[in-house]
C-alpha cells in the first residue's frame, strides 16, 4: 500500500497570503488528522476529519480551516499568513479515527514545509 | 488537557551503546505510539503501545498504563538512530487527536 503523500513538499509565500495544503490518506483510511510543527510549539494538533466532517479541532484561530472530500483526501487552508505559520504541516491517516474501539495507529505523511516571508 | 514529559530531551550516545527513553503522561490514555523523526521531518511510526511491552529488532516499548508512562529502549545504538524521539498518546474520547510530547533529541556518534 502507498504511504500517506502530502502536496507540496515545499512552498514559500508572503504574508497576507492564503494557502492550501492537500494531503492524501492510505487506501481504505477514512480519518485524516493534520498537525502543525513549529520549534516553539512543537507538534500540535489542528482538526481531524472523517467521512467529509470535521470531527475535532485543535485550539488554532478561524484562519485554519480545512475539508475532506468523500474519497478521504483532505486539504487545509490558512488564509491571511503570518509570519509565525512558518511551519511543517503533517497530515496522519487512519483507519476510523477510534483507537478506543479499533486499537488503530496513525500513519503520518512526509509533510509540507511551509515558510511565509 | 492532558500533559505528555518526555526525558532526558537531549542524549549524546556511543555507537553500541544502549539507552532508555522515558515519557510521563498525566490521564487515562487508549493510544501512545512512539516515533522517530528523521532529519527531513517524516515521523515514522515504531511503535502503538498503549500498555504491555513490544519487541522489534534493536528497539523494545514498555508501557505501564496504571502509572502512567512508557519507556522506550534502544539497544545497539547505531548513527542511524539519531534524530527526535516523540511520544504521543490520545486520551479516551479524542478521535485521533494525538498529544504529543517535547521529543527527545538523540545523536549517535562513531
Amino acid at each position: 500500500k502507498a504511504g500517506v503523500t502530502q502536496t507540496p513538499r515545499y512552498l514559500i509565500k508572503t504574508r497576507g497570503q492564503q494557502v492550501t495544503l492537500s494531503c492524501s490518506p492510505i487506501s481504505g483510511h477514512r480519518s485524516v488528522s493534520w498537525y502543525q510543527q513549529t520549534p516553539g510549539q512543537g507538534l500540535q494538533f489542528l482538526f481531524e476529519y472523517f467521512s467529509e466532517t470535521q470531527r475535532n479541532k485543535g485550539n488554532f484561530p478561524g484562519r485554519f480551516s480545512g475539508r475532506q472530500f468523500s474519497n478521504s483526501r483532505s486539504e487545509m487552508n490558512v488564509s491571511t499568513l503570518e509570519l509565525g505559520d512558518s511551519a511543517l504541516y503533517l497530515c496522519a491517516s487512519s483507519l476510523y479515527g477510534l483507537a478506543d474501539l479499533y486499537q488503530e495507529t496513525q500513519y503520518f505523511g512526509p509533510g509540507t514545509r511551509l515558510l511565509v516571508l | 488537557g492532558i500533559q505528555v514529559e518526555q526525558s532526558p530531551p537531549d542524549l549524546i550516545l556511543q555507537e553500541g551503546a544502549n539507552s532508555t527513553l522515558r515519557c510521563n503522561f498525566s490521564d487515562s490514555v487508549n493510544n501512545l505510539q512512539w516515533f522517530h523523526q528523521n532529519p527531513w521531518g517524516q515521523l515514522i511510526n515504531l511503535f502503538y503501545i498503549p500498555s504491555g511491552t513490544k519487541q522489534n529488532g534493536r528497539l523494545s516499548a514498555t508501557t505501564v498504563a496504571t502509572e502512567r508512562y512508557s519507556l522506550l529502549y534502544i539497544s545497539s545504538s547505531q548513527t542511524t538512530d539519531s534524530g527526535v524521539y516523540f511520544c504521543a498518546v490520545e486520551r479516551a474520547g479524542t478521535a485521533s487527536k494525538l498529544t504529543f510530547g517535547t521529543g527527545t533529541r538523540l545523536q549517535v556518534t562513531l
